[in-house]
């Protein structure tokens, strides 16, 4: 299976600041990575596929990098509303994994 | 407006089994791959069973294989997790997941809780 290392486990930015959160995956998944928004109490929303698109209706502030094994969701300009949970997914290959997820906190 | 509705959870022995249903609307059902993910209690996400637009083929972790069947009814917009001999550890929210090709799930259920103790 391949093995998603997702970091920082939490995170804690001030308003207006940039944030990156990394993903690592343990072998090519080529591109085949999304990004995932989770609010306390809420289903997961969809933020970027295909390791750099955007999803509709997602903010332009959230970004996505990356290639081979190495990924990074950049957040540029905290707001308040991007408090919560973030996870990655690799669509490479069966089965499906998940990152362990980054929690996300306004300071 | 897509909608995916979850049903059918709840407090079940372990041992025992739960079919879960999952009504779609907003879209064509029958475009699209299907998948069921959990998510326990205060962890992480996890993949359980995808299908693909035809219900010709369908795949699981290991975790589930052989206990799981992900099964659709294209005429009725339905999605269905047929779940056997349940454990403890499948205690979860189970949410219904429509696929962004077949590398992503782009819409997500409210989610349905399922509890298996005794």
């Amino acid at each position: 299976d391949i093995q998603m290392t997702q970091s920082p486990a939490s995170l804690s930015a001030s308003l207006g600041e940039t944030i990156s959160i990394e993903c690592r995956a343990s072998e090519d998944i080529y591109s085949n990575l999304a990004w995932y928004q989770q609010k306390s109490g809420k289903s997961p929303q969809l933020l970027i596929y295909a390791a750099n698109r955007l999803q509709d209706g997602v903010p332009s502030r959230f970004s996505g990098s990356g290639s081979g094994t190495q990924y990074s969701l950049k957040i540029s300009g905290m707001q308040p509303e991007d408090e919560g949970d973030y996870f990655c997914l690799q669509g490479s290959k069966f089965p499906y994994t998940f990152g362990a997820g980054t929690k996300l906190e306004l300071k | 407006e897509v909608q995916l509705v979850e049903t059918g959870g709840g407090l079940v022995q372990p041992g025992r089994s739960l079919k879960l249903s999952c009504v779609a609307s907003g879209f064509t059902f029958n475009n699209y791959w299907m998948s069921w993910t959990r998510q326990a209690p205060g962890k992480g996400l996890e993949w359980v069973a995808s299908i693909t637009n035809s219900g010709g083929s369908t795949y699981y972790p290991d975790s589930v294989k052989g206990r799981f069947t992900i099964s659709r009814d294209n005429a009725q917009n339905t999605l269905y997790l047929q779940m056997n001999s349940l454990r403890s550890e499948d205690t979860a929210t189970y949410y219904c997941t429509r696929g962004r090709g077949r590398y992503y799930f782009d819409y997500w259920g409210q989610g349905v809780m399922v509890t298996v103790s005794s």
